[in-house]
């Protein structure tokens, strides 16, 4: 089955940096890669999603890039803020859309003002 | 807010006891999941159902089982439970279609004693 792989688990930034996280997955069949971020207490909550046809998506300070000959794909977010700090986590689905997720481990991001 | 209505938020139990998990999605979803998110495995699907039918299935010990109403409410029953058992159980819901996005309840916690 699908295992996908999240690096790093944890990251620590100033504010006004950007933050990268990257995420590696083994089935070549997946074509869904959707990026949630859950902050304390809370449910997970889908910040950005891209699908295998597309190479890049850019919403606001939030971007997402995909390789699929590398299998790999990564957050990127620009002139972080303190709000912007949580645990995010990658996914991939072989489904096309938000059946048979499988997520990574997270990573937590930690903005400092 | 989602839109998801997980119930009870808390739950502290005994080992070997019986507990339902209930779940109200989004109104409009007929997809329902169930994920368990704990430190060391991260977030693992469980089970989905669809418009009252169970659609895929994950990790789901034999000792939980799930199901969904008419109404598509769902309740996810955890039995004979062990101090493993102890995490954070979400709900999610999506809309008719596999593409669809998913939105996640805020959980329920439970700690087995």
């Amino acid at each position: 089955g699908e295992n996908v792989e999240q690096h790093p688990s944890t990251l620590s930034v100033q504010e006004g940096d950007s933050a990268v996280i990257k995420c590696t997955y083994s089935d070549s069949a997946s074509n869904y890669f959707p990026w949630y971020k859950q902050e304390l207490g809370k449910g997970p909550q889908l910040i950005i999603d891209i699908r295998s046809n597309v190479g890049e998506k850019k919403d606001q300070r939030i971007a997402v890039t995909l390789n699929k000959t590398a299998k790999h794909f990564s957050l990127h977010i620009t002139e972080t803020q303190p709000e912007d700090s949580a645990v995010y986590f990658c996914a991939a689905s072989s489904q096309g859309g938000s059946e048979k997720l499988v997520f990574g481990k997270g990573t937590k991001l930690t903005v400092n003002p | 807010d989602s839109g998801v209505t997980q119930t009870p938020k808390h739950l502290i139990t005994a080992t070997g006891q019986r507990v339902t998990l209930r779940c109200s999605p989004r109104s409009g979803d007929l997809s329902v999941y169930w994920y368990q998110q704990s430190l060391d495995q991260g977030l693992q699907f469980l089970i989905q159902y669809y418009n009252g039918e169970e659609r895929a299935k994950g990790n789901i010990l034999e000792r939980f089982s799930a199901q969904q109403f008419p109404d598509l409410h769902s309740e996810l029953n955890l039995s004979s439970l062990e101090l493993g058992d102890s995490a954070l159980y979400f709900c999610a819901s999506s809309g008719r279609g596999a593409v669809d996005t998913i939105y996640f309840g805020e959980g329920s916690w439970l700690t087995v004693v």
